[in-house]
């Protein structure tokens, strides 16, 4: 079955350092790479997502760096703050599901220490 | 109200009990998804209708059992579930079901089978 392998499952930031969060994918039906931010006791909800005709895409502190050879996107926080701390989701759409469904990794629960 | 709301936010039901979940969103998309999220494991999705009708039901167990009466509407029963059913149930829609089409989520249902 399809997966997609996130890491590190957990995550400590000093406040002001870099959070840096790994996916690695297998195929894919189309080039859609999603993440999503989870806060506790809410849904998750769309971070930044990029399609990649570039390798890289920034939202403020927030970037998606996407390697197509080697089937891995990362998601870097720059001057990660406390209100960052919640768990993170990349996601990739099912090689063989023309409805756009997203396979999800395991997540990654950021802790940024104050 | 805004967004997705689900109901109720947290459910305790014996194995024998019936229950429903319920969903609504207020957002005018056309699909609506059921996700699972257990503990340290990648969002599971479970059913996908788009107009109210099903287009994936990703090998649920018969326990489960969802109705989509309209657009905005959409509803979890459950039935003789068993211990490993507990998790949090969230509900999620979207603007058409293709690549690029963020998915919204509400704040789920916690639900626990004893």
């Amino acid at each position: 079955q399809q997966q997609v392998k996130q890491s590190p499952q957990s995550l400590i930031v000093q406040k002001g350092g870099i959070s840096i969060i790994n996916c690695a994918y297998e195929n894919t039906a189309f080039d859609y790479f999603p993440w999503y931010q989870q806060f506790p006791g809410k849904g998750p909800a769309l971070l930044i997502a990029i399609r990649p005709d570039v390798s890289e895409k920034k939202e403020g502190r927030f970037t998606i760096s996407f390697n197509k050879s080697a089937k891995q996107f990362s998601l870097h926080i720059m001057d990660s703050q406390p209100g960052d701390s919640a768990t993170y989701f990349c996601a990739a759409p099912q090689a063989d599901n023309q409805g756009g469904k997203l396979i999800f990794g395991q997540g990654t629960e950021l802790s940024v220490k104050p | 109200e805004t967004g997705v709301t689900q109901t109720p936010r947290h459910l305790v039901m014996g194995m024998t009990n019936k229950k429903s979940l319920k969903c609504e969103q207020h957002l005018g998309h056309n699909a609506m998804y059921w996700y699972k999220q257990s503990a340290k494991k990648p969002l599971e999705l479970m059913f996908v209708y788009n107009f109210k009708e099903q287009t994936e039901n990703n090998s649920v167990p018969s326990r489960f059992s969802p109705e989509c009466p309209n657009s905005s509407h959409l509803f979890l029963h459950l039935h003789t579930l068993q211990p490993e059913d507990s998790a949090l149930y969230l509900c999620a829609s979207s603007q058409g079901q293709g690549p690029g089409s963020p998915l919204h989520f509400g704040n789920g249902t916690r639900l626990t089978v004893t």
